[in-house]
């Protein structure tokens, strides 16, 4: 079962801008996390946020939080050509360690 | 070097064939995982283990198994019972429940001839 839903599905921008993604998800979490994926490789860990937190920051990562809304957004600033990736949320809702990983948004950063 | 191994990186398998695809890490971490990956579907988790000599079933286990014997190592069997075995296979470890970080490895991509 997939909690997070993240959105859009794709996103193509060009070099320099900003990139926002969401991901919505469904019950109560523990904490959400994201994670990125170049093509044909396994994830990478970029940043977790409890859930009594409302935005976290980490180099040109900003990710915010609204647990009334149940929604996350990660935003990625001055974006460079190797941004270009997949990027999933991940829910963790507490029960026996598993995350619960969305179907992921395809980015792009035109050179 | 720290991190998470599969192998092999690719693989073929033959109609009524069972091949395994292994996994091993040195963070020493308790939990591992079993993930598949296909287009658009994201990441689905076939099994999953959060000590040696003990693991759960995932959302997808049906037609593979799984063995924790050793810490560092989880193989996956995808058995003749998976009738539709293509897809990228990941990986993961993790230290536990406290907050669930996952290392996840380079994948293995399964084919069928």
């Amino acid at each position: 079962s997939q909690q997070g839903e993240e959105d859009p599905q794709a996103l193509s921008i060009q070099e320099g801008e900003n990139a926002t993604m969401n991901c919505s998800y469904k019950t109560s979490i523990n904490n959400l996390q994201w994670y990125r994926q170049n093509s044909g490789r396994g994830l990478v860990h970029l940043i977790l946020i409890r859930s009594n937190e409302r935005e976290k920051h980490s180099g040109r990562l900003r990710v915010t939080l609204d647990t009334s809304k149940k929604s996350s957004s990660l935003l990625i600033t001055a974006s460079r050509a190797a941004d270009t990736a997949s990027y999933f949320c991940a829910t963790d809702s507490g029960a026996n360690s598993k995350l619960t990983f969305g179907k992921g948004i395809t980015l792009s950063v035109r050179p | 070097d720290g991190g998470i191994t599969q192998s092999p990186k690719y693989l073929f398998r033959k109609e009524g064939q069972n091949v395994t695809l292994s996994c091993e890490q040195n963070l020493n971490h308790d939990a591992m995982y079993w993930y598949r990956q296909d287009p658009g579907q994201g990441l689905r988790l076939i099994y999953y283990s959060q000590i040696v000599n003990d693991f759960q079933k995932g959302d997808i286990a049906e037609g593979y198994s799984v063995s924790r014997e050793k810490k560092e190592s989880f193989p996956l069997t995808v058995t003749s019972a998976q009738k539709n075995p293509t897809a990228f296979y990941l990986c993961a470890s993790s230290q536990g429940m406290a907050k669930n970080i996952q290392y996840f490895g380079a994948g293995t991509r399964l084919s069928v001839l």
